[in-house]
């Protein structure tokens, strides 16, 4: 089954308006990771290892290891935020790593 | 900024041949790793490496060989590609991946007839 679940599947915002990733894990994990994939498709770190909340710009992480769940909220959002957004984690007992299928982003003016 | 390249970038083969990943770094990091992405999905893990000479199984090895022959090398060979392993093949490359940022390769397309 999946290990990383992710939600929504897609999200169509209007410019400026804000959004709220989801991303819920099903086994016990290490640590987790935030990614950007670009239309093109070239893959970006957004961030890593986020405990606790962190932010980047217009980008906030808040991730709970124990409760195995991570959001991501973008503010405000921008056309060029359009893209897909992945959630990854290391496992607990073997190390292994598992992305989520994404969220789909469509920002329009 | 962390380079990794990757090569080729498109690649057709034929059920059966051989096809060989190439993949480069030049930050000196540890551990690389291998994943596919299939259309409408996310990455999943091949082959991994903590180093020069050392290749771990991911979460899909199966069809799949790695050669670590350097620290800046990677590779993922194919020896009888299938229809099924046409994909997006990205390469990545970083410290600790719990606790540093990855840093991937443009993409290669790999489309097996």
């Amino acid at each position: 089954g999946q290990q990383v679940q992710q939600s929504p599947a897609s999200l169509v915002l209007q410019e400026g308006e804000n959004a709220e990733l989801q991303c819920n894990f099903s086994t016990s994990l290490n640590s987790m990771q935030w990614f950007y994939q670009r239309p093109e498709g070239s893959l970006v770190s957004l961030f890593y290892n986020p405990s606790g909340t962190k932010q980047s710009g217009r980008l906030t992480s808040t991730t709970v290891i124990k409760e195995r769940r991570s959001s991501l909220h973008i503010s405000s959002s921008q056309i060029t935020d359009s893209g897909t957004y992945l959630c990854a984690m290391e496992r607990n007992n073997n190390n292994r790593i598992f992305f989520g299928d994404g969220t789909q982003l469509v920002v329009k003016p | 900024e962390a380079a990794v390249t990757q090569s080729p970038r498109n690649k057709v083969a034929v059920t059966g041949g051989k096809v060989t990943l190439s993949c480069n770094q030049t930050n000196n990091h540890n551990n690389m790793y291998w994943y596919r992405q299939d259309t409408g999905h996310g990455l999943r893990l091949i082959h991994y490496s903590y180093g020069a000479g050392s290749t771990e199984k991911g979460d899909i090895p199966d069809g799949y060989k790695a050669s670590r022959p350097s620290q800046e090398n990677f590779s993922l060979i194919l020896e009888l590609a299938t229809p099924s392993q046409t994909s997006v093949y990205f390469c990545a490359s970083g410290w600790d991946w719990g606790d540093a940022e990855q840093f991937f390769g443009p993409g290669t397309r790999l489309t097996v007839l």
